[in-house]
């Protein structure tokens, strides 16, 4: 089956340092890619759309400036959380998409600013 | 925007116990419906989905769905949980011509006891 994975899986950051966390798709290539945010106990939130030679498509209320998005391949996608504060800790999901309505997703990385 | 609901956040079963978890979408048009597992430190795994056709929808490891257009519903069924469904599942939808961005449901957590 299609397998992502993320990297790093875990990351601990100090407050006003910038964090990279990449996403790649192992065995198919994914024009499109998404991010996500798992809060403790809480769903999934959807923050961007990210489309493989073009600018990331962002959801309402997420800063773009703060969260960039980098396409650079059909198999790589890379968010870096920009200034981080200890509110951008969280848990960071990406997906790829193959094409056929199904997405896979990444085991996760979990950030941490102190 | 859409929405979904799922009503039960933390679910306890014994073993060979039924299974149901209900899901509920707010929105008008055509979706597509999934669920999702995240067995414990593990990445989402596709349950089952439902694009058109027969309402009833089987996926793996003994899963199914139902999807009920009139009650905006698709709720996951297993007739018989093992101790290896212990994890999170979550409901997705995704509307039709909505560029494959998926809305989650909050999950629910399932415990299956020996």
């Amino acid at each position: 089956g299609a397998v992502v994975s993320q990297h790093p899986s875990r990351v601990i950051c100090k407050s006003g340092t910038s964090v990279k966390i990449e996403c790649r798709s192992l065995d198919f290539q994914a024009t499109t890619m998404f991010w996500y945010r798992q809060f403790p106990k809480q769903s999934l939130m959807l923050m961007a759309t990210s489309n493989e030679g073009s600018k990331a498509t962002y959801e309402q209320g997420v800063e773009k400036d703060k969260f960039l998005i980098n396409h650079a391949s059909l198999t790589l996608s890379t968010l870096t959380v920009t200034s981080a504060h200890p509110e951008d800790s969280s848990f960071y999901i990406c997906s790829a998409f193959t094409g056929t309505y199904e997405q896979y997703f990444g085991p996760g990385t979990r950030l941490t600013v102190t | 925007a859409q929405s979904v609901s799922q009503h039960n956040h933390h679910v306890i079963l014994s073993e060979a116990a039924s299974l149901e978890l209900g899901c509920n979408y707010s929105y008008g048009g055509t979706v597509n419906l999934f669920w999702y597992v995240q067995y414990p430190g593990q990445h989402l795994q596709l349950l089952l989905k439902y694009f058109s056709g027969d309402p009833l929808v089987k996926g793996i490891k003994g899963f199914e769905a139902e999807f009920i257009k009139s009650k905006f519903s698709f709720n996951l069924r297993k007739p018989s949980v093992q101790w290896s469904d212990t994890a999170e599942y979550f409901c997705a939808v995704n509307p039709t011509g909505g560029g494959n961005k998926l809305t989650f449901g909050t999950g629910t957590q399932l415990k299956v006891e020996l």
